[in-house]
């Protein structure tokens, strides 16, 4: 079975610091994608990165980068410089490419606060 | 703006009722998938569709039912409507059918009194 796994209901950090959002998975199959979406209050999920599971390098996406240790089935996610706008609820997802499963599973989600 | 629409943004009904929710994906994706997001169960994949034709089911519950029209909108229907139906019902899509990430509307906003 899969399964995405978030441990830190919720984060605090200083703006302009780095802050590493914590992400392990579990899948049986192969071939596999991870994701991560933010929301903030207003709702709407919006996409920030995207690691395939045959990528050599770690996914990079401006201020967002995704620290991929297959080995260990983690894919933690870093936001360098944080700001203010920041502040969101963050969602971990995978999606497996093969095996006939279509849908997008998601963590529990953390709860990141931007403090000033 | 992720090019997918979801209508209505917002509906309040009493239980025992129907409601229906509307969602158009982006020009050209042919997947849609509906999820839905309540307080105690985080997002939950309901259902997907490629195409018009039902790809995978998740945890939706008989007394909800979806379609994919041939102009690839879907239609996410619930009855008998109970007070934990209360949640955020969101429509994404994607352009394949296995393969990159799923650009989410706005959400519908679904409380039942």
């Amino acid at each position: 079975a899969q399964k995405i796994t978030q441990t830190q209901p919720g984060m605090f950090v200083q703006e302009k610091e780095a802050v590493t959002l914590d992400c392990t998975y579990d899948t049986s199959d192969p071939s596999y994608g991870l994701f991560w979406y933010k929301q903030p209050s207003s709702g709407e999920m919006i996409f920030l990165i995207y690691q395939g599971s045959y990528d050599q390098q770690n996914a990079t996406e401006g201020r967002y980068s995704l620290n991929f240790q297959k080995a260990r089935k983690s894919a933690n996610l870093v936001i360098s410089a944080s700001q203010l706008g920041d502040s969101a609820m963050y969602f971990c997802a995978m999606r497996a490419l093969s095996g006939g499963y279509n849908k997008l599973i998601f963590g529990a989600g953390t709860r990141l606060a931007v403090h000033p | 703006d992720s090019g997918v629409t979801q209508t209505p943004k917002h509906l309040i009904t009493a239980t025992g009722q129907r409601v229906t929710l509307r969602c158009s994906p982006r020009s050209g994706d042919l997947s849609v998938y509906w999820y839905q997001q309540s307080l105690d169960q985080g997002l939950q994949f309901l259902i997907q569709y490629y195409n018009g034709e039902e790809r995978a089911k998740g945890n939706i519950l008989e007394r909800f039912s979806a379609q994919q029209f041939p102009d690839l909108h879907s239609e996410l229907n619930l009855s008998s409507l109970e007070l934990g139906d209360s949640a955020l019902y969101f429509c994404a899509s994607s352009p394949g059918r296995n393969t990159g990430e799923l650009f989410f509307g706005e959400g519908s906003r679904l409380t039942v009194l």
